[in-house]
């Protein structure tokens, strides 16, 4: 079963519109962690966010910002008024605590910001 | 420190050749990771080391691959007798603890088996 789920394949907004990208994981783990990756076409996995399973609280950084709610086990992601230089591949990853030696990621979302 | 380095970047071969990737992690990382990464999909885990130490293996790896890390520092993956199945971006990942610290990743290698 996939651990990771992230159901938009690809997403196209024009520059300065706003978009969420949606994470849905599965784990029986009650300590795990929950990653945010951007992959440009370059094909570095550049790191963008580590949430732990303990600490619900919304964080933002910049024109990034990230809602992380237990109850629906989800981990979305949102830009602020987008940028051409945000088109990339975004993936979520979780890792348990349990067997913390790896990442399972979701299937990425691609995203494209139009000028 | 200059990230996570991956040699070559692009590597096409025959189908039944062999093939050896190179990673070379940040030097204070005592962990090592390769993840093989298919069109379209997110990265799959093959194995990681602690320092020298090979710990873990996915089912992924077949007998026709085979990595090592001697001395702890820099890791190859070769795989023998590659088939078209193996086409894939194989990425190298550097870090201090496991995966629930996050790692670094390199640019990858991508493989191109005709």
């Amino acid at each position: 079963a996939q651990k990771v789920t992230q159901a938009q394949t690809e997403i196209s907004v024009v520059e300065k519109e706003d978009v969420t990208l949606d994470c849905v994981y599965e784990t029986r783990d009650t300590t795990y962690y929950l990653f945010w990756y951007k992959q440009p076409p370059s094909g570095e996995l550049v790191f963008l966010i580590r949430r732990n399973s303990f600490d619900e609280q919304n964080e933002i950084s910049g024109r990034y910002s990230w809602n992380f709610q237990k109850s629906t086990s989800s981990f979305n992601f949102t830009i602020t008024a987008s940028q051409v230089v945000d088109s990339a591949v975004y993936f979520c990853a979780l890792s348990e605590a349990e067997t913390g030696n790896q990442f399972y990621f979701g299937t990425g979302t691609s995203l494209t910001v139009i000028p | 420190d200059t990230g996570v380095s991956q040699d070559p970047r692009h590597k096409i071969t025959k189908r039944g050749q062999n093939v050896t990737f190179r990673c070379d992690p940040i030097s204070e990382h005592n962990r090592l990771y390769w993840y093989r990464q298919t069109l379209g999909q997110g990265p799959e885990f093959l194995t990681y080391f602690q320092n020298e130490a090979q710990l873990e293996k996915s089912r992924l790896l077949s007998d026709r691959f085979s990595a090592e890390r001697p001395k702890g520092s820099f890791s190859t993956l070769e795989i023998q007798r590659t088939e078209q199945g193996d086409s894939a971006m194989y990425l190298c990942a550097s870090g201090y603890g496991g995966a629930n610290y996050g790692y670094t990743f390199g640019s990858g290698t991508r493989l191109t088996v005709v």
